[in-house]
């Protein structure tokens, strides 16, 4: 069964740092664009980083120099080092496969077609 | 950057009515890097689209998805009461845009 399970997740003060895990189940992380996805209470979902097949990683904006994706290949798991906490960064955190193939050097997207149950993470004094 | 706006914000409508749903793109974009997600409280999103209308493993033909350009539509022909939930669009890009959400309630 293909499966992402989250954890790491916990209530953090300002300024401390957390990191995520994202374990796989069915299908090979480094052969995936894997993605984190949060969502602040109440409110919409933010994309905040990928990694790429082939090593590559992006940051949302609030998140750059702050927050580092990677990856074990041989735990077949995604992780996010998540650093300099913020009271905004309180969320639930979403790992994801990004869906997608190359035909040549053109890559089509299919969507973010797996997804974990989320881990709550609480930044707060 | 580009910025997805999706409209309305909120969608009241019955079981068996027909629903539409925007998503708006800030400029042109692919539609191959179109998706639309459902979704319901305490759980995580659903693929419903991608490639702006094509639909995921698993889900009913009720759901379409249209557009291009900037325009992009996501349609529920009949809606079930399962229906009920909240709607992104996402655009894959140089980063993973999601728009702010759509929320379908019961009339």
């Amino acid at each position: 069964e293909v499966q992402l399970v989250e954890s790491g997740g916990g209530l953090i003060q300002p300024g401390g740092s957390l990191r995520l895990s994202c374990a796989a189940s069915g299908f090979t992380v480094s052969s995936n664009y894997m993605s984190w996805v949060r969502q602040a209470p109440g409110k919409g979902l933010e994309w905040v980083s990928v990694i790429y097949s082939g090593g590559s990683t992006y940051y949302a904006d609030s998140v750059k120099g702050r927050f580092t994706i990677s990856r074990d290949n041989s735990k077949n798991t995604l992780y996010l080092q998540m650093n300099s906490l913020r009271a905004e960064d309180t969320a639930v955190y979403y790992c994801a496969r990004d869906s997608g193939s190359y035909w040549g050097s053109v890559f089509y997207y299919y969507g973010m077609d797996v997804w974990g149950q989320g881990t709550t993470v609480t930044v707060s004094s | 950057e580009i910025v997805l706006t999706q409209s309305p914000g909120t969608l009241s409508l019955s079981p068996g009515e027909r629903a539409t749903l925007s998503c708006r793109a800030s400029q042109s974009v692919s539609s191959s890097y179109l998706a639309w997600y459902q979704q319901k409280p305490g759980q995580a999103p659903r693929l419903l689209i991608y490639g702006a209308s094509s639909r995921a493993t698993g889900i009913p033909d009720r759901f379409s998805g249209s557009g291009s350009g900037t325009d992009f539509t996501l349609t529920i022909s009949r809606l079930e009461p399962e229906d009920f939930a909240v709607y992104y669009c996402q655009h894959y890009g140089s980063s993973f845009t999601f728009g702010q959400g759509t929320r379908l309630e019961i009339k």
